[in-house]
């Protein structure tokens, strides 16, 4: 099953912040996000491992909570770069699918001057 | 470093053709996927293996076919395609469970 990603998209002002959230129905390991550019394949901007732990990259930030199967990816003072669509990936937790990495349907931001 | 190399990077299929998509990393990663990406759509997992010899299904099986007899290659078979299988299809690969996704620069296949 693959996660559920919300709002579809977002259009945003330069230094204005989003949240964009990422939902499974299913126990999870980690949690990954990429970013893909038009034409170009994602690029990994990080990876979250059960504990609720916080990561962040520039002023990109995330966080997992395991127990509700969610996580959020935080754009703060958005940048005109960061425009692009956000997908999330989900590891299962179950032994029969270990590795099985899925992704949400994206989240489109567009960063406008 | 190469990465995850994918070739061809076009192709034009006639309806029924058949077609193999390769993917090679050198980066010895145990986990290998393939992914189709659809137009302004999210990558949907069609096959995954996490080492030589184990291949399993993804979400979108049906049409395609993967075998993985060395940890750097993984090739897509295609048989019989259909218009359906018109899409952009990205290989992956990773080192395990905890490590990020390395991705090929695609293929943009079309089938006619």
């Amino acid at each position: 099953q693959q996660p559920v990603q919300s709002p579809q998209a977002v259009i945003l002002r330069e230094g204005e912040d989003a949240v964009i959230n990422c939902s499974s129905s299913k126990a999870l390991y980690s949690v990954h996000w990429y970013r893909q550019k038009h034409g170009e394949a994602p690029v990994f901007l990080m990876i979250l491992l059960k504990g609720g732990e916080q990561k962040g990259h520039e002023k990109i930030s995330a966080s997992f909570n395991e127990k509700k199967q969610q996580s959020s990816l935080y754009l703060t003072a958005s940048q005109l770069s960061y425009s692009g669509t956000y997908f999330c990936g989900t590891d299962p937790v179950t032994g029969d699918s270990w590795g099985k990495l899925q992704f949400g349907a994206g989240t489109q931001v567009v960063v406008t001057p | 470093n190469a990465g995850v190399t994918q070739t061809p990077k076009f192709r034009i299929l006639k309806i029924g053709q058949s077609m193999t998509l390769q993917c090679t990393q050198d980066m010895n990663h145990n986990y290998m996927y393939w992914y189709r990406q659809d137009p302004g759509m999210g990558l949907k997992l069609i096959y995954y293996s996490v080492g030589a010899g184990i291949t399993d299904k993804g979400e979108v099986p049906n049409g395609y076919n993967v075998s993985r007899s060395t940890t750097e290659d993984f090739p897509l078979r295609l048989e019989l395609a259909a218009p359906s299988q018109t899409s952009v299809y990205f290989c992956a690969s990773r080192r395990q469970s905890e490590a990020e996704a390395f991705f090929g620069q695609g293929t943009r296949l079309t089938v006619v």
